[in-house]
């Protein structure tokens, strides 16, 4: 089975654009959160979905939205970018049944630089 | 909000040693995960243990929550071992975490051959 996937991989954007980034949980999951890693930090919460309803978001500026398709699939989009904007983006699914109701599988991540 | 400590931040071993990484945190959890970050960026989740102990091979994890502290162990480490190491929870009285975790802000650990 595949992983969680997300692309792209890398993006180079200058201050000012809008970017989207978007996430695959694995197949069967249902709920999907978003990160953000600064270099030499732990990862942030930005926002959960879970059957497609915001259910969590952390302490980031309004530019930041996100959404979950009726596939579970995920987007995040960030607008006005800012040079501190530059950072990993990460997107874990989890499958809310079970004991383990809440661990969580990252993908490997986008790396965003701003310009 | 839960604060989330690591110790120590860097650790460097010699191959086929063995290490105990410890995570404290300030308040009641419900969630309590282990991640190992590789050098490339991907984040492997090691163990889901908001209470007890657990084994995965050379790896065991326990979480004492009355104390509010992780530990993780690694024996015989090897060079595939080395990244970060990180601690991330959700507290409890928040109810279902709905992944949101905080995480802590890691050890770094460094095996040579």
């Amino acid at each position: 089975d595949a992983g969680v996937t997300q692309s792209p991989t890398h993006l180079i954007k200058t201050r000012g654009q809008h970017v989207t980034l978007r996430c695959s949980p694995i197949s069967g999951h249902k709920s999907v959160s978003w990160y953000q890693q600064v270099l030499g930090q732990g990862p942030q919460f930005i926002f959960q979905y879970y059957e497609k309803e915001e259910r969590g978001r952390g302490n980031f500026p309004d530019r930041f939205s996100a959404r979950q398709f009726p596939n579970y699939s995920s987007e995040l989009n960030v607008n006005a970018l800012l040079l501190g904007d530059s950072a990993l983006y990460l997107c874990a699914s989890s499958f809310p049944a079970g004991t383990e109701v809440e661990k969580l599988f990252f993908g490997s991540g986008t790396q965003l630089s701003v310009l | 909000g839960i604060q989330v400590e690591q110790s120590p931040p860097d650790l460097i071993l010699q191959e086929g040693a063995n290490s105990t990484l410890r995570c404290n945190f300030s308040d009641s959890v419900n969630n309590l995960q282990w991640f190992h970050q590789n050098p490339w960026g991907q984040l492997i989740n090691l163990f889901y243990i908001p209470s007890g102990t657990k084994q995965n091979g050379r790896l065991s994890a326990t979480t004492v929550a009355t104390e509010r502290y992780s530990l993780l162990y690694i024996s015989s480490s090897q060079t595939t071992d080395s990244g970060v190491y990180f601690c991330a929870v959700a507290p409890r009285a928040g109810g279902t975490s709905y992944g949101k975790l905080t995480f802590g802000q890691g050890t770094i650990l460094t095996v040579h051959p």
